[in-house]
């Protein structure tokens, strides 16, 4: 069945360490790559996006995501966390075979740093 | 920075009761869109709507479910008839078209329902 698998399910990690968490999705053809995130208590808000060009895609606060057509992936990465990015993360996908814009997202990842 | 607003933060509800869950989108917005996510799962996609009818649903939004542009400015989720398996938290999105940047949905608080 067409998925978005997110492979971390609860990443436990102490500042300044890297960050990179897995997405990997089923769908072929043309997609669009979305990595949202949630802090507690908050809404989802956009990290970053990828619709096409350059796969490797700068988001907010550090944040990027490498997007590779050949392994259907678009890992999520920060090369020095800090406490204030404790929150879940979710990865999504907008197929290309829908034309209204659903997203399909991945089960989330929870993370959680140390101070 | 313009948002999604939602409300009720919190609904608690009877089963067999029928619930109406608010959205007010982002004003110039033309898409809209529901989502829900059971307490340790996915966030799913229920419905899409545009131009005052639903473009897609999916498996999960059956006769139960109705959305609706009452006027302007708000979207609304209703259940009929709650079961205990609708107690969820419940996310509207909107977005500016359905490709490419225009994609970019925009998610409110969320209204997250209890049904006893």
């Amino acid at each position: 069945a067409q998925s978005v698998s997110q492979h971390n399910h609860h990443v436990i990690l102490s500042e300044a360490a890297s960050l990179e968490l897995g997405c990997n999705y089923s769908y072929g053809g043309t997609v669009n790559l979305f990595w949202y995130v949630q802090y507690p208590g908050q809404h989802l808000q956009l990290l970053l996006k990828y619709f096409s060009g350059d796969p490797l895609v700068k988001g907010i606060k550090g944040f990027e995501a490498e997007f590779i057509k050949s392994k259907f992936s678009f890992n999520l990465r920060k090369p020095s966390v800090q406490w204030s990015d404790t929150a879940e993360y979710f990865c999504a996908v907008n197929p290309g075979s829908s034309n209204t814009g659903k997203l399909i997202f991945g089960q989330g990842t929870t993370l959680q740093v140390k101070p | 920075e313009p948002e999604v607003t939602q409300t009720p933060s919190h609904q608690v509800t009877q089963m067999g009761q029928e619930v109406i869950l608010r959205c007010v989108p982002i004003s110039n917005h033309l898409y809209f869109y529901w989502y829900r996510q059971i307490l340790g799962q996915k966030v799913e996609f229920l419905v899409s709507f545009y131009n005052n009818e639903i473009s897609e649903k999916s498996e999960i939004f059956d006769d139960q479910f109705s959305v609706e542009r009452p006027d302007g400015s708000n979207f609304t989720l209703k259940i009929r008839s709650t079961k205990l398996e609708d107690s969820a938290m419940y996310f509207c999105a909107s977005s500016l078209g359905t490709s490419g940047a225009k994609n970019i949905q925009y998610f409110g608080a969320g209204t997250r329902l209890s049904v006893l």
